[in-house]
């Protein structure tokens, strides 16, 4: 257990639909991170925040956002789905930014229909 | 962006010793060399992290020659479970600019 967790674990949902994936950080880690990675593919870089502020944006499309709150915890809110927005979302917590150690979420499959 | 190459895939066998080598030619001074592994439809876990030298843990080694230009992940007498997906990233801890994770080494072990 990496101390991260992740809601919902999976999620069906027709296209055209918005939905929210939330994370919770381990205890006392002030960065998150969410990834997107489709089936057979490397993890891509949406979205950092630390502290609640916004540090770094990857490839994050404008139908996705994401925020987090004042107890760390983020949520990724995804708009307008695709059938290609189909993915597993991890989100991940660390005490710094940048590279160093970081604990992922068991990450939640998306399902776009 | 310090950019690493890895195989893309690699077979060993149970009881084995496996090293995997990444490539980062642009590797910057501040930035460290971190390992992850990942099993399917799992979040990556970090493996282990060094600078220069070797540094070793309770699951792996790692090796980092002094021109730091390539490291090798080395992981001793491998299990069936051991097979996962093992990625190298490059980077500098606090620094503002995210990793790019690659395609990563996908390890196959045999019994």
């Amino acid at each position: 257990d990496s101390g991260v967790t992740q809601t919902p674990k999976h999620l069906i949902t027709a296209t055209g639909q918005r939905v929210t994936l939330r994370c919770s950080p381990r205890s006392g880690d002030l960065s998150v991170y969410w990834y997107q990675q489709s089936l057979d593919q490397g993890l891509q870089f949406l979205i950092q925040y630390y502290n609640g502020e916004e540090r770094a944006k990857g490839n994050i499309l404008e139908r996705f956002s994401a925020q987090q709150f004042p107890d760390l915890h983020s949520e990724l809110n995804l708009s307008s789905l695709e059938l290609g927005d189909s993915a597993l979302y991890f989100c991940a917590s660390s005490t710094r930014q940048g590279n160093t150690e970081a604990f992922f979420g068991q990450g939640t499959r998306l399902t776009v229909v | 962006l310090a950019k690493t190459t890895q195989p893309i895939s690699m077979d060993s066998y149970e009881g084995q010793e496996v090293n995997i080598t990444c490539s980062h030619n642009n590797i910057a001074t501040n930035d460290y060399i971190t390992w992850y592994q990942q099993f399917p439809s799992q979040g990556p876990r970090f493996i282990i992290q060094g600078y220069k030298t070797k540094v070793t843990n309770e699951v792996a080694s790692l090796f980092i020659p002094a021109d730091r230009k390539s490291s090798t992940l080395s992981l001793p007498r491998v299990s069936l479970s051991d097979t996962a997906v093992y990625y190298c990233l490059v980077g500098a801890p606090d620094s503002n600019y995210q990793l790019i994770w690659g395609a990563g080494t996908k390890l196959i072990i045999k019994p």
